[in-house]
């Protein structure tokens, strides 16, 4: 148990589908990301909320669509994806957004569009 | 903008042995953190050690130990007496404190793939 869950697992999507991620952290954390894990290369960040404010979006397309309802839950709505897109999503919290705190992963969802 | 750096693809240990995985950094900021994941098969991403760039004394945890090289701008890793479940990715990652160009962006390196032989 690492006090952040992510839902679902596993999913595949087709290009025209919309699908949503779920991150659900119990640690008491302000700040939630966003990453993404493909293949060969190294995690690149996406969405950083901040008390439920977006403060970073790392150029990501439209089609990913972020949600922060509250400071406990974050949300990755997907939408019209392509096959690039595939990888492993990996939401994390941390209880601050400063250089000494370390950020807690959830495992993953592991996303595979065809 | 930061930047992480880890040369070693790939490293080979054998069981409890100890083995050190390589990290650069690149930053102008005075105030940063650097920090150690474990990624496992699952792909869950583990927590394993954390280094201030103020601190003095390197880190310590368990079998986990940072070798802070400030002037350097590297952090490697070492674990001692390898264990078979020791097998996965390590990640090296850096945050800059409040005021910093990144504040609040966790950044990874590459990664290393560590494989513990018995």
């Amino acid at each position: 148990e690492t006090g952040v869950t992510q839902t679902p697992r596993h999913l595949v999507m087709g290009m025209t589908n919309k699908k949503s991620l779920k991150c659900e952290q119990h640690l008491g954390h302000n700040a939630m990301y966003w990453y993404k894990q493909s293949a060969k290369k190294p995690l690149e960040l996406m969405f950083v909320y901040n008390f439920k404010e977006q403060t970073e979006n790392n150029s990501v397309p439209s089609r990913f669509s972020p949600e922060c309802p509250n400071s406990s839950h974050l949300f990755l709505h997907l939408h019209t994806l392509q096959p690039e897109d595939s990888a492993l999503y990996l939401c994390a919290s941390s209880s601050k957004l400063g250089g000494f705190t370390e950020a807690f992963f959830g495992q993953g969802t592991r996303l595979t569009v065809v | 903008a930061q930047k992480i750096t880890q040369t070693q693809p790939g490293m080979f240990v054998q069981e409890k042995e100890a083995v050190t995985l390589d990290c650069t950094y690149d930053t102008s900021d005075q105030s940063y953190g650097l920090f150690w994941y474990k990624q496992p098969s699952s792909g869950e991403m583990i927590f394993l050690i954390y280094q201030g760039s103020y601190d003095e004394q390197n880190a310590t945890e368990g079998r986990y130990s940072l070798n802070f090289q400030k002037a350097r701008k590297s952090a490697n890793l070492v674990i001692s007496a390898s264990q078979l479940g020791d097998s996965a990715m390590y990640f090296c990652a850096m945050r800059e404190g409040y005021g910093g160009t990144s504040y609040g962006k966790l950044t990874f390196g590459q990664g290393t793939i560590l494989t513990v032989h018995p």
